[in-house]
């Protein structure tokens, strides 16, 4: 498929364990966000990434929450030591130009922290 | 802070008819990019319209306009001749100039009816 895809769909896990979350862009796009959904709520910056470093990162709420993108493509959010305040949809969006550009969105990784 | 606000958490209107759903945000910058974004059931975002700040006139795409009040801080999108389709969550986001977040409005659910 030519979209922003992410693994898993649906993720549940127990309070206080490590999980990741993998986000494949659209090929040839540069940028990479992340966001974190709450119910009822819009989507919350985390970070951005222009290539394999993150240009913004002022999103991430604590040093729990860990992203990279070591080749430019491919990233991973890691959460260490999950609280169930963690609990949301995570989406992920690529984007062709900055700045401004167009940014498309995964279908998102909900999250379950029991 | 930026900030977007949406106060209509949801409205319905009938199959054809038009549909207008409202938006401020607060920036005290003169560079910024304006969106309304869709989420449907399926939760990914797509793209409904994009605003240039600095450009006067309302975009257009389709079925769906915009009324970017600048002075206002106000933008609203009108949905003409509503589809069953257009049901979903409306988001409206703004990013400033030099930076490539993208801040969200709490969203509105829109319900199409026949």
């Amino acid at each position: 498929g030519a979209g922003v895809s992410q693994t898993p769909s649906n993720k549940v896990t127990e309070k206080g364990k490590y999980v990741e979350l993998r986000c494949d862009p659209i090929s040839g796009h540069t940028a990479l966000y992340w966001y974190r959904q709450s119910l009822g709520q819009g989507p919350e910056f985390l970070i951005y990434f222009q290539g394999t470093g993150a240009a913004d990162d002022s999103g991430l709420p604590n040093d729990r929450f860990f992203a990279v993108r070591p080749e430019g493509s491919v990233s991973t959010l890691k959460i260490q030591r999950t609280e169930r305040g963690d609990s949301a949809v995570y989406l992920c969006a690529s984007s062709l130009t900055v700045p401004s550009g167009e940014q498309f969105f995964g279908p998102g990784t909900r999250l379950t922290v029991l | 802070a930026q900030t977007v606000t949406q106060s209509q958490p949801e409205m319905s209107v009938q199959e054809a008819e038009t549909v207008t759903l409202s938006c401020t945000y607060d920036t005290s910058e003169n560079n910024y990019y304006l969106f309304w974004y869709k989420q449907p059931p399926s939760r990914q975002m797509i793209l409904v319209i994009r605003q240039e700040a600095y450009k006067q006139q309302n975009a257009t795409e389709n079925r769906f306009s915009v009324n970017f009040q600048k002075a206002a801080k106000s933008f609203s999108l009108k949905i003409s001749d509503s589809q069953l389709g257009d049901t979903a969550m409306y988001f409206c986001a703004f990013t400033q100039g030099g930076s490539e977040k993208l801040v969200f409005g709490k969203g509105m659910k829109l319900t199409v009816n026949p």
